[in-house]
C-alpha cells in the first residue's frame, strides 16, 4: 500500500538549535513533495513546495530536501524559536485516473523550548 | 480575503442523523478537497474533485458523498451519522491539480453521539 511516514510524532529541541524532520514515502514516485504547518485548532499552512529534479529549496530559516533515490525528504528549521512550535506535515501528490490527490503524512510536532 | 470559508464551524449529530458540511472559495481554485483529522492518525483524504465536474474517492471515502455545486463550492454529506465519524473536517482547494500550493479551511468540529 502507498504510505508517507514522518519519522516522529515529537520532537523537542533548544531555541536556537536546528530541528531536523524527516519524510519518507514507499510505492510513490512523485514529482513534488510539499511542507505545511498546522497550529492548533487551525487548518494546515503552506510552507514549501520542491521539485524533484531540486535538491535543495530554500525560504528564511527554513530548507528542503528531496532524495528520489532515498524516497525521502529532510525539512530544517535552522535557529529554531518558540515560536515554531507547531506540527509540520508533508504531502505529496498522487496521481489518480481521476486527477491528482494531494496525501499527508502524520505530520511532526515540534516543540522548542527557551 | 475569506479563502476557503467551511461552515459549520462546531456540530453535534445523533447516531443516524444526516448533515452536510459546506465549503466555499473564492479564489478560482479548480481542484477542492475533503480531509478529517483525528489525533494520531494525520490528514486523511475522504473524497476530492479535481475539476467542476469531476469527484473521486480518496483514502477514507466510506460513510460519506459529496457534491461538486460548481467551481466554488465543495460539499461533503453524511447521509447516516456513525460515532466513528467523530472528528475534524478539512476543506481544501488548490488553483491546479499538481505542483500547486493548498489553502485550507479553518475546520468544522463534528461529534456524533
Amino acid at each position: 500500500s502507498q504510505k508517507i511516514e514522518q519519522n516522529s510524532e515529537a520532537l523537542n529541541i533548544q531555541e536556537g538549535k536546528t530541528a531536523t524532520l524527516t519524510c519518507n514515502y514507499t510505492n510513490y514516485s512523485p514529482a513534488y513533495l510539499q511542507w505545511y504547518r498546522q497550529d492548533p485548532g487551525r487548518g494546515p499552512v503552506f510552507l514549501l513546495l520542491i521539485r524533484e529534479n531540486e535538491k535543495e529549496k530554500r525560504k528564511e530559516r527554513l530548507k528542503v530536501t528531496f532524495d528520489t533515490t532515498l524516497k525521502q525528504s529532510l525539512f530544517h528549521i535552522t535557529a529554531s524559536q518558540p515560536a515554531d512550535s507547531a506540527t509540520y506535515l508533508c504531502a505529496l501528490d498522487i496521481r489518480e485516473q481521476a486527477g491528482t490527490a494531494l496525501i499527508f503524512g502524520k505530520g511532526t510536532t515540534l516543540s522548542v523550548s527557551s | 480575503n475569506a479563502g476557503v470559508t467551511q461552515t459549520p464551524k462546531f456540530q453535534v449529530l445523533k447516531t443516524g442523523q444526516s448533515m452536510t458540511l459546506q465549503c466555499a472559495q473564492d479564489m478560482n481554485h479548480n481542484s477542492m478537497y475533503w480531509y478529517r483529522q483525528d489525533p494520531g492518525m494525520g490528514l486523511r483524504l475522504i473524497y476530492y474533485s479535481a475539476s467542476e465536474g469531476t469527484t473521486d474517492k480518496g483514502e477514507v471515502p466510506n460513510g460519506y458523498n459529496v457534491s461538486r455545486l460548481n467551481k466554488r463550492e465543495f460539499s461533503l454529506r453524511l447521509e447516516s451519522a456513525a460515532p466513528s465519524q467523530t472528528s475534524v473536517y478539512f476543506c481544501a482547494s488548490r488553483k491546479g491539480f499538481r505542483n500547486t500550493e493548498a489553502f485550507f479551511g479553518q475546520g468544522t468540529r463534528l461529534t456524533v453521539v
